[in-house]
């Protein structure tokens, strides 16, 4: 059974300062690996999308890496902002299962 | 262009009464999903559809839970004789292409239930 864990629960960092958030899960079998951002009282939005066969995916400030073979994924945020301040989660999707399995997510407040 | 989009936002309901959950996909996307978020927890797996069709219902939590698709596109997730354990966020997500493939999920906004 896939489990998805993520480390820090919590993260509070002063504006500015680079961060790690931590993602592991159970099964190196994957399809993909998705990371999310989520605002209170909102939905998901995607923030990247690794494939299986990717290590790493970069977007702005925002760089993902995978290790699949230990079973690892990293976001990493530059330059952190206050309005970087939301809960993120990462996801992974199973091949031949129809679901993503979610992480209980990190939730980051970025302090001015 | 237009995300995925659910209605209502927000419902508050009375426990034993039924509630119908309603997601509108991104237009031509063929697989589309359920997921419920307690509060405080990660999401939860309920459904699936690839085009009209749930092949798999093991994920919705009790036999009160059922879910439709009708004409590749709208789904409509109901809960009958709603229980205080199912206040939560439902989410719909739909992506464009086959399930069991590597297609992003796109996420709608959520309904949040409360069960009083």
């Amino acid at each position: 059974k896939q489990e998805v864990t993520q480390i820090p629960a919590a993260l509070s960092v002063p504006e500015g300062e680079n961060l790690v958030l931590n993602c592991s899960f159970t099964d190196s079998a994957i399809y993909n690996l998705q990371w999310f951002r989520q605002d209170p009282g909102k939905g998901l939005t995607s923030l990247l999308l690794i494939q299986s066969s990717q290590r790493e995916q970069t977007s702005g400030r925002l760089n993902a890496s995978l290790d699949k073979s230990s079973g690892r994924s990293t976001l990493y945020i530059a330059a952190s902002q206050p309005g970087d301040s939301a809960t993120y989660l990462c996801a992974v999707r199973r091949p031949m299962v129809d679901d993503m399995r979610f992480g209980a997510g990190t939730r980051l407040t970025v302090k001015p | 262009g237009a995300g995925v989009s659910q209605s209502p936002s927000n419902k508050v309901t009375e426990k034993g009464k039924d509630v119908e959950l309603r997601c509108d996909p991104i237009s031509g996307h063929t697989a589309l999903y359920w997921y419920r978020q307690r509060l405080g927890q990660g999401l939860e797996f309920l459904i699936y559809f690839q085009g009209n069709s749930a092949p798999d219902k093991s994920g919705l939590p009790s036999d009160r839970f059922s879910a439709e698709r009708t004409g590749e596109s709208v789904s409509t997730l109901t809960i009958q004789r709603t229980q205080q354990e199912d206040s939560a966020v439902y989410l719909c997500a739909s992506s464009p292409g086959m399930a069991r493939t590597s297609y992003e999920q796109y996420f709608g906004p959520g309904t949040r239930l409360t069960v009083t």
